[in-house]
């Protein structure tokens, strides 16, 4: 199906451990990026890439890695998860235009 | 720095009118997006506006002025699924990512 799609939608982790949220699009869309929505914060970005092999920080980027080898994956790794990274996180595409952005539905992390 | 004010709840009876404003203050201007949000989904594009002037689709309608930076959104004969939060987010153009800077959300309660 075309679309956006984030996985896991829930995930529990324990401080200190490596994960990493999934984020895949099938539009070809060129840019594509990360989110992070905590209460009274709104969203805030995190990183963002214009391309393949191309990325860049965001206003909160520390703590986090990200790669794009593929133009249709942008995965977002929380090397050594601290609770301060619980959140709800977003991963967004758009095209050429500045129309367009759309959302996933969201992954629901926990770091205990 | 960027900075987007929006209140952050308001209640409004069912078929009555309501306008949620955004003002904001940024380094950079290329567009205002206004985003809905229904608790744990994701955001869904609402509206774009990159002139001043009134943008009208259907029951919802948004305001720019760019020289205010002020912006509104108007939602008219309110159902009960407009229960949500409503996003403020501006188009920063410092790169050519256009990277999105959001508010922290209006809560709209929509009461029978």
């Amino acid at each position: 199906d075309a679309g956006i799609t984030q996985s896991p939608r829930y995930k529990i982790t324990e401080t200190g451990r490596q994960v990493t949220l999934m984020c895949h699009q099938t539009w070809s869309h060129s840019y594509m990026f990360w989110y992070r929505q905590d209460l009274g914060h709104g969203l805030r970005l995190i990183y963002y890439s214009a391309a393949a092999d191309i990325t860049d920080k965001g206003e909160v980027p520390d703590g986090y890695v990200v790669s794009r080898s593929k133009t249709e994956n942008f995965p977002l790794t929380l090397e050594s998860a601290t609770r301060s990274q619980t959140s709800v996180y977003f991963c967004a595409s758009r095209g050429t235009d500045n129309y367009g952005y759309t959302f996933g539905s969201g992954t629901r992390l926990t770091v205990v | 720095g960027q900075n987007i004010d929006q209140p952050t709840e308001m209640t409004a009876t069912e078929g009555a009118i309501v306008q949620i404003n955004c003002t904001y203050q940024t380094s950079g201007f290329n567009g205002l997006f206004w985003y809905q949000q229904h608790a744990g989904e994701a955001p869904t594009f609402l509206s774009y506006n990159v002139l001043d002037g009134l943008e009208e689709k259907g029951r919802f309608s948004s305001f720019l002025s760019r020289s205010k930076g002020y912006s509104y959104l108007l939602l008219k004969e309110l159902q009960m699924k407009d229960s949500a939060s409503y996003l403020c987010a501006v188009i920063l153009d410092q790169t050519g990512a256009n990277n999105l800077f959001f508010g922290t959300g209006t809560r709209l309660t929509v009461i029978p």
